[in-house]
C-alpha cells in the first residue's frame, strides 16, 4: 500500500531564507509526482509535475526534484517571502487517482 | 481559460439529508476525480471518472456516490448524511485518459452536518 510523508508537518523561516520541503513514498511504481499548495480555507494550486522519467521541474523560485528509487522528492523554495505561506501537499499518482501527504505548513516572517 | 468550478462552495445539512454537490471540470478535460478533505484524516480518494465511466472508488461506504454527465460535468452525492462528513470536498479535472496527466482543482465545497 502506497504512503507518503511528508517532513517537517510544520516549518517557520524569516523571510529571504531558502528551504526545502520535504515528501517520501513507499511504492516507487507511480506515474508522475505533484507539488501543490494550499491556503486557508480555499482549494488547491498546482506547483509542479514531475513525471516519473524525470528527475526536476523548476517554476521561477520553485525546483523540485523526483528520486524515484529512493522514494523522495523535495521541493526547493529560493528567497522565501510572505505570501509563500500557506500549506505544501504533495501527491503521487497511480492509475486512476492521487495519493496524498499530510502537508507541511509554512510560515515565513516578515 | 475557466478553471474548475464547484458549486456550491458552502453547505449546511442536518444529519440524515442528503447533499449533491457539482464539479464543472475544465473545457476539454474528460477526467475527474473527487476528493474528501478532513483535519484527522487529510485528503482521501472518493472516485474517478472519465467519459461517464468509473474507474475507480475509494474506501468510502455505498452512501456516498457520484456520475459525470456526457459533457464531464460531474455530481456527487451524499445520502444520510453523518456528522463525520463534514469536510471540504475537492473535485479535479485532468485533460487526457493518460495516467501522466496534470490534476487541477477547483475551490471545494464546505460541507457542515449539523
Amino acid at each position: 500500500k502506497q504512503e507518503v510523508t511528508q517532513i517537517p508537518a510544520a516549518l517557520s523561516v524569516p523571510e529571504g531564507e531558502n528551504l526545502v520541503l520535504n515528501c517520501s513514498f513507499t511504492d516507487s511504481a507511480i506515474y508522475n509526482l505533484q507539488w501543490f499548495r494550499q491556503d486557508p480555507g480555499k482549494g488547491l494550486t498546482s506547483l509542479l509535475l514531475i513525471q516519473s522519467s524525470q528527475r526536476e521541474q523548476t517554476s521561477g523560485r520553485l525546483n523540485a526534484s523526483l528520486d524515484k528509487s529512493s522514494g523522495r522528492s523535495t521541493l526547493y523554495i529560493a528567497a522565501s517571502q510572505p505570501g509563500d505561506s500557506a500549506t505544501y501537499l504533495c501527491a503521487v499518482k497511480l492509475a486512476y487517482q492521487l495519493i496524498w501527504g499530510a502537508g507541511t505548513k509554512l510560515i515565513i516572517k516578515p | 481559460k475557466a478553471g474548475v468550478t464547484q458549486t456550491p462552495r458552502y453547505l449546511i445539512k442536518t444529519r440524515g439529508q442528503q447533499v449533491t454537490l457539482s464539479c464543472s471540470p475544465i473545457s476539454g478535460h474528460r477526467s475527474v476525480s473527487w476528493y474528501q478533505q478532513t483535519p484527522g484524516q487529510g485528503l482521501q480518494f472518493l472516485f474517478e471518472y472519465f467519459s461517464e465511466t468509473q474507474r475507480n472508488k475509494g474506501n468510502f461506504p455505498g452512501r456516498f456516490s457520484g456520475r459525470q454527465f456526457s459533457n464531464s460535468r460531474s455530481e456527487m452525492n451524499v445520502s444520510t448524511l453523518e456528522l463525520g462528513d463534514s469536510a471540504l470536498y475537492l473535485c479535479a479535472s485532468s485533460q487526457a485518459e493518460g495516467r501522466v496527466t496534470e490534476a487541477f482543482f477547483g475551490q471545494g465545497t464546505r460541507l457542515t452536518v449539523v
